[in-house]
């Protein structure tokens, strides 16, 4: 069974530092991978997505994942946080076969301090 | 930019009462889906559909029902609402391959009381 695990369900950085949100999946075929993001009160936003082209990818707002297959990893970073950054970060895997609906991890809520 | 509307955004009801949250995309997708989120919480799926005329119940049961009857609109309705209901409940939607992003609108925050 397919599977998304985010360690960390609270990450707090201070502003301009590093960002390093962490997932691994788990998966019997290669795997799509997503990140979004969301804001309070507000739906999901796709920040990028892996579809088995290039290992890292880039995405909205300053942010990338790289993909590692002998991690099963697909950690997501951005050089220097910004307060905006504020907000619950979603990794996700599209479930193999014709449904494709999203699995989702629990969620890890950055905190952003001045 | 996504174009898939959820309304209403905000709803407080009686137990007892009949809802339905109405969900409209507008980019021709075939595929669509509702999630569960419980405030700090993950998503869950609880319906979706492969295109017109086609419903399928997700990973967490839900007592909701779903209909497909046109390709842009997937409402979905509680007969008799409970405390239990409250929740949050995202709509969202796809075209064709597994790989294609999926897109989410705003969400329909369901207060029973």
């Amino acid at each position: 069974a397919q599977s998304v695990t985010q360690l960390g369900s609270h990450v707090s950085v201070s502003e301009g530092a590093l960002v390093l949100l962490r997932c691994n999946y788990s998966s019997s075929v290669p795997p799509y991978l997503f990140w979004y993001v969301q804001y309070p009160n507000q739906g999901l936003q796709l920040l990028l997505k892996y579809t088995s082209a290039a290992t890292l990818v880039k995405g909205i707002n300053g942010f990338e994942a790289e993909f590692k297959k002998s991690e099963t990893s697909f950690h997501l970073t951005k050089p220097s946080a910004h307060m905006s950054d504020a907000a619950e970060y979603f990794c996700a895997v599209s479930r193999e076969g014709s449904q494709g609906n999203l699995i989702f991890g629990k969620g890890t809520k950055l905190s952003v301090k001045p | 930019e996504a174009d898939i509307y959820q309304t209403p955004r905000y709803l407080v009801i009686g137990t007892g009462k009949k809802i339905t949250l109405e969900c409209s995309q507008t980019m021709g997708h075939d595929k669509m889906y509702w999630y569960q989120q419980d405030p700090g919480m993950e998503l869950h799926l609880i319906h979706y559909s492969y295109g017109v005329n086609s419903t399928e119940k997700g990973d967490l049961s839900s007592e909701s029902t779903v209909s497909r009857i046109r390709t842009e609109h997937f409402p979905l309705t509680l007969e008799s609402a409970r405390p239990s209901h409250t929740s949050q409940y995202l709509c969202a939607s796809r075209r064709g391959a597994s790989g294609n992003t999926i897109y989410f609108g705003e969400g329909s925050w369901l207060t029973v009381v």
